[in-house]
């Protein structure tokens, strides 16, 4: 297994557009997290999947963005009429529930948004 | 999720040990203490997580004082690859909480060679 993947890793959108971010995590693992990373700060909390529930969203995630993780593997994040302040990195995470793996997150390499 | 409080930046040098400091004093019984790092360009990493031993592994160890206020995460030999963001995380595990992690801003090592 090569790790969480994300695609695509670059996005350059206008303002008012809208994009969508895949993630696929470890393949055993039924945990997936969605975090966003602005200039200078640590990774943020977005949401969070167990198989193909949604299990908590954050305030950050307003109603533009949405979250699917359908066949309890891969995810997609959508952000609907993008905004200059969604500018950030994306990450998303993976682990799996089952103590004592679960302590432990997997992190891919973000997608990058720059909205103009 | 408690809070915990990091220096900003940490310089060292190649081959010599690091000792990076965590203060973490409002800590309850369950909280877990986790370090992830994030090299340049890349995704947070995991780098180790205790609860009241001390713990080594690998890539590091993890020293926690007696009363869990405070914790070190200790490199034993820096190299030019572990220059990098390291957050220190408090992760309580009770319930339906026991899930995401809360990272601060982190403190920024640099490794001189």
């Amino acid at each position: 297994d090569t790790g969480v993947s994300q695609d695509p890793r670059h996005k350059i959108t206008k303002r008012g557009q809208n994009v969508t971010f895949r993630c696929d995590p470890i393949s055993e693992h039924n945990r997936l997290y969605w975090y966003r990373q602005t200039l200078g700060q640590g990774p943020e909390f977005l949401t969070y999947f167990q198989n193909e529930a949604q299990l908590e969203k954050s305030r950050l995630l307003s109603d533009r963005f949405s979250a699917e993780r359908p066949k309890g593997s891969f995810s997609t994040l959508e952000i609907q009429r993008t905004e200059q302040g969604d500018s950030a990195m994306y990450l998303c995470a993976s682990s799996p529930s089952i103590l004592p793996s679960s302590y432990e997150q997997y992190f891919g390499p973000g997608t990058r948004l720059t909205v103009t | 999720d408690a809070k915990t409080t990091q220096p900003n930046s940490m310089e060292s040098n190649e081959e010599e040990p690091v000792h990076l400091p965590c203060n973490h004093s409002t800590i309850s019984g369950t909280d877990y203490i986790h370090w992830y790092r994030q090299l340049p360009s890349q995704g947070p990493e995991y780098v180790i997580h205790g609860l009241t031993s001390n713990v080594n592994n690998r890539m590091a160890s993890l020293a926690i004082a007696e009363d869990r206020k405070s914790s070190t995460l200790i490199l034993h030999r820096a190299t030019l690859r572990d220059a990098a963001v390291y957050y220190c995380i408090l992760r309580d595990v009770r319930g339906g909480s026991n899930y995401k992690l809360t990272f601060g801003k982190g403190t920024l090592l640099t490794v001189n060679p």
